[in-house]
């Protein structure tokens, strides 16, 4: 059973970028898509993009000019990267994985990220 | 961007009666070489991430109660909760996966009546 976590700072100061970092345990990062997604305080989920074992990235087109995606599979970890944040940016941000069948299979619990 | 709309935004079911969800999307989410719907559902309780409970439209996730089931095609989806359970309680979410960006309806919060 694949497990991921997230890691990284719970503050970010506006204007700066957020960092975070998912660590998948029990499988290979390979031949799967890694994905993010952030779901605000009450609200619903935003997929921010994902990223391919060989590196490949599909991000969204609304925060395709501030997001990178990047991968390590020596560390079995993928980050993301947010630049130039505001306090819209505050959100829980999860990683997932797109299984074999393209659907979200397995998911991290969440970290909460604050934008103040 | 294929869009994703639920309704209702929220439903009071009297327990062991039966949920019904729908969720629209702007556009078919049906490949139509492998005949497939690119359609999931999720159920989100609080402080949890989301849990799979159903792809392909139709099909159960492992471990999933057969209380849950999805049905439609194309563009009209639903998610029924045949009886239901104190422990459903919590917001459902449908998304596809048909094309990228991969969206997701705004939500549907189940409640006790």
């Amino acid at each position: 059973q694949v497990h991921l976590q997230e890691s990284g700072p719970g503050r970010v100061k506006p204007s700066e970028t957020l960092s975070l970092t998912c660590t998948v345990s029990g499988g290979s990062i390979s031949s799967y898509f890694w994905t993010w997604i952030r779901q605000p305080a009450g609200k619903g989920l935003e997929w921010i993009g994902r990223i391919y074992a060989s590196g490949a990235t599909d991000y969204s087109p609304s925060l395709k000019s501030r997001v990178t995606m990047s991968v390590d599979t020596s560390k079995n970890q993928f980050s993301l990267k947010l630049s130039s944040v505001t306090a819209a940016d505050t959100a829980v941000y999860y990683c997932a994985r797109e299984g074999l069948t393209d659907h979200f299979d397995s998911w991290g619990q969440g970290t909460l990220v604050s934008v103040s | 961007d294929t869009v994703m709309t639920q309704s209702p935004d929220s439903l009071a079911v009297s327990l062991g009666e039966r949920a019904t969800i729908n969720c629209k999307s702007s556009q078919s989410v049906l490949f139509i070489s492998n005949n497939k719907n690119y359609l999931a559902w999720f159920q989100q309780k609080p402080g949890q991430p989301p849990k799979l409970l159903i792809y392909w439209a139709s099909t159960r996730e492992s471990g999933v109660p057969d209380r849950f089931s999805g049905s439609g095609s194309g563009t009209d989806f639903t998610l029924t909760i045949s009886s239901l359970q104190a422990e459903d309680v919590a917001v459902y979410f449908c998304q596809q996966y048909y094309d990228t960006p991969r969206t997701f309806g705004q939500g549907t919060k189940v409640e006790i009546k």
